[in-house]
């Protein structure tokens, strides 16, 4: 069964800041890995899809890595802005049981100050 | 970027009722589509995979009698809780995965299921 696990918890900085968001998931047979914003009381927004053949991928102030043999990616937001403030989910997505799933971690809850 | 709505956003309901929340995508087929549900502070918990045409497939310990699933087109599955009970109350999230993009998940607004 894949577990994920997001590292930190929460995070605080001050705006302008950049920072690393971490996951790490223990079956590494995982067909591709999605990295996804949560606002309170939300749904989920896209952020970034890496493929499992991949090592990252860009989006704007974005940037997401992926390790697959040794099960970690990591989640690099440049220049912070109040408005990034949200949760932070990771997913990978494997194929389990005849059917295409994700598996999401707790999430990162980012606090920007202005 | 590929839209999936659902209705309605918010709910209240009485114990022993049953309701309905429908999940479209808008602007693509889904042959797939996915519920989700979230406690306060907790992650997303796959319930159940829905495909268009067939019975779904639910996860374990998920009641398929209580949460009737029905994707009865490429844009639409419908998720009803019946004999709703407060430990029902939850946020319910559903997703469609689209074919054309690599099997991206893109995923609706949420609703908030409130059983009194």
């Amino acid at each position: 069964k894949q577990e994920v696990t997001q590292i930190p918890a929460a995070l605080s900085v001050p705006e302008g800041e950049n920072l690393v968001l971490n996951c790490s998931f223990t079956d590494s047979a995982i067909y591709n890995l999605q990295w996804f914003r949560q606002d309170p009381g939300k749904g989920l927004t896209s952020l970034l899809l890496i493929q499992s053949s991949q090592r990252e991928q860009t989006s704007g102030r974005l940037n997401a890595s992926l390790d697959k043999s040794s099960g970690r990616s990591t989640l690099y937001i440049a220049a912070s802005q109040p408005g990034d403030s949200a949760t932070y989910l990771c997913a990978p997505g494997y194929w389990g049981a005849g059917s295409y799933q994700l598996t999401f971690g707790k999430g990162t809850k980012l606090s920007v100050i202005p | 970027g590929a839209v999936v709505s659902q209705h309605p956003s918010r709910v209240i309901c009485k114990s022993g009722t049953s309701v309905k929340i429908e999940c479209r995508s808008l602007d693509f087929q889904a042959t797939t589509m996915f519920w989700y549900r979230q406690f306060p502070k907790q992650s997303l918990m796959l319930m159940a995979t829905s495909n268009e045409g067939s019975k779904a497939t639910y996860e374990q310990g998920v009641e398929k009698d209580k949460f009737l699933i029905n994707h009865a087109s490429l844009t639409l599955s419908t998720l009803t809780v019946t004999s709703a009970h407060p430990e029902d109350s939850s946020f319910y999230i559903c997703s469609a995965r689209s074919l054309r993009d690599n099997y991206e998940q893109y995923f609706g607004p949420g609703t908030r299921l409130t059983v009194t």
